[in-house]
């Protein structure tokens, strides 16, 4: 959607560190989220972040959210080419009747060549 | 097997027939979505659920109805199709519609309307 926003594509070599970024609009978002999706497949969560916080490391993954700006980004280490799929933000943006209904970027496409 | 499935797996519709894609879960989910998926436009949400009996519309529900008449089930119905809703469709379930709402989304239905 339009509130959430990313860059289409990133293009790593295998082992190298892939960063994905995103912006988003809803500053009363509690909760932002990754998602991957695999060819062919539904969108699987991978990780989220708390809005109070601005770090999350989860194995090969970081998460950095920076509250003030409405930035967040998703670092993978060691990226190998099993990591290529696409890659979705998405805000827990705040819905009619207190319910919440995340909304997503675009997704970035994450190609990883040896 | 806990989880979400959605059918038919893909589907070729003449323009004008009626169609409902299926999807259910069981995990006892609350919340259920409807997303379509089209190529550089990232996921865009149709309808949801936050309980069973109730609905709403998302971002793109013109041409769309939905129901909810358990917790399991989330047909999605196509009046009268038309080739604009060629589109990959997801279902989607949370556990709730609060403000940490990890989504489970099915494998897909791909829609053809010629």
């Amino acid at each position: 959607g339009e509130d959430v926003e990313q860059s289409l594509f990133l293009s790593v070599r295998e082992g190298d560190s892939s960063v994905i970024n995103c912006t988003y609009t809803d500053s009363s978002s509690t909760y932002l989220y990754w998602y991957k999706q695999e060819p062919g497949a539904g969108l699987q969560l991978l990780t989220y972040i708390f809005s109070n916080m601005d770090m999350k490391q989860d194995q090969r993954l970081t998460v950095l959210l920076n509250k003030k700006d409405k930035h967040l980004s998703l670092r993978i280490a060691d990226t190998q080419t099993g990591d290529s799929a696409i890659y979705f933000c998405a805000e827990g943006a705040h819905a009619s009747g207190g319910s919440y209904i995340p909304t997503f970027g675009r997704g970035t496409s994450l190609i990883v060549h040896p | 097997i806990a989880g979400i499935t959605q059918a038919p797996t893909s589907q070729i519709l003449a323009a004008g027939r009626r169609m409902t894609l299926r999807c259910t879960q069981d995990m006892r989910h609350n919340a259920m979505y409807w997303y379509r998926q089209d190529l550089g436009l990232g996921l865009r949400l149709i309808h949801y659920s936050n309980t069973a009996g109730t609905t709403g519309k998302g971002e793109v529900p013109d041409g769309y109805s939905v129901s909810r008449a358990n917790t399991d089930d989330f047909p999605l119905t196509l009046a009268s199709a038309v080739p604009s809703q060629t589109s990959v469709y997801f279902c989607a379930s949370s556990r709730t519609s609060g403000s940490h709402n990890e989504q489970f989304f099915g494998p897909g239905t791909r829609l053809t309307v010629l």
